[in-house]
């Protein structure tokens, strides 16, 4: 099993602000097979990016995914006040499915 | 546009049984995976297992096989959750979701589009 670990746990930020949250794997995920997803209270998660770097219908640009092997990332340049939200990894490098434990964006 | 709509939040008590659903429209609902996930309240999310609609084939991660049953109606578009002996600890809300790749063979892959989620509650 690809255990995924998502840090922070919490960031706390102003609108405006840049927010990087990392996801390492503990094993690379094979051809960058990772996912990112938003989920904000109450609601159903929305994908934001697949394999890495691959944004979602949708999504505006001021997010970005990156990274390969064990360690990537989702870069939000400029929060805006719906971006405050939890954020999941997934990797689908394997057949069993896993998620990261998740990162709460939150308003400083 | 795609959509799935799922089954009303569900009040339970330990040992019940239950089956919620989850309805597929706007795409070929018979040739895309779905799947289940899990989410413990205030937790994170976790993969239950998926199911081809096609021809019912079933995947579980090894946390969840022999705890619940899916199961699909490809006529009605349809995909379910079952629980013979509900328990306490199976209370969550619990997500379908489409596995992004229209494929046959079972590929992991992520989910492109998600049901409201199903809140069960399992109490004496």
């Amino acid at each position: 099993e690809i255990v995924l670990t998502q840090s922070p746990g919490t960031l706390s930020l102003s609108p405006g602000e840049r927010a990087t949250l990392s996801c390492r794997a503990s094993q690379s995920v094979s051809s960058s097979f990772l996912a990112w997803y938003q989920q904000k209270p109450g609601q159903a998660p929305r994908l934001l990016f697949y394999g890495a770097s691959s944004r979602a219908t949708g999504i505006p640009d001021r997010f970005s995914g990156s990274g390969s092997g064990t360690d990537f990332t989702l870069t939000i340049s400029r929060l805006e006040p719906e971006d405050f939200a939890v954020y999941y990894c997934q990797q689908y490098g394997s057949s069993l499915l896993t998620f990261g434990g998740g990162t709460k964006v939150e308003i400083k | 546009e795609v959509q799935l709509v799922q089954s009303g939040a569900e009040v339970k008590k330990p040992g019940e049984s239950l089956k919620i659903s989850c309805k597929g429209s706007g795409y070929s609902f018979t040739t895309y995976w779905i799947g289940w996930v899990r989410q413990m309240p205030g937790k994170g999310l976790e993969w239950m297992g998926v199911i081809y609609p096609g021809d019912s084939d079933t995947r579980y991660s090894p946390s969840f096989q022999g705890q619940v049953t899916i199961s699909a109606d490809k006529a009605i578009s349809t995909a379910y959750m079952h629980w013979s002996t509900l328990k306490a600890s199976d209370s969550a809300m619990y997500y379908c979701a489409r596995l992004g790749l229209e494929r046959r063979r079972w590929d992991p892959y992520y989910f492109d589009y998600w049901g409201q989620g199903t809140l069960v509650t399992v109490s004496s």
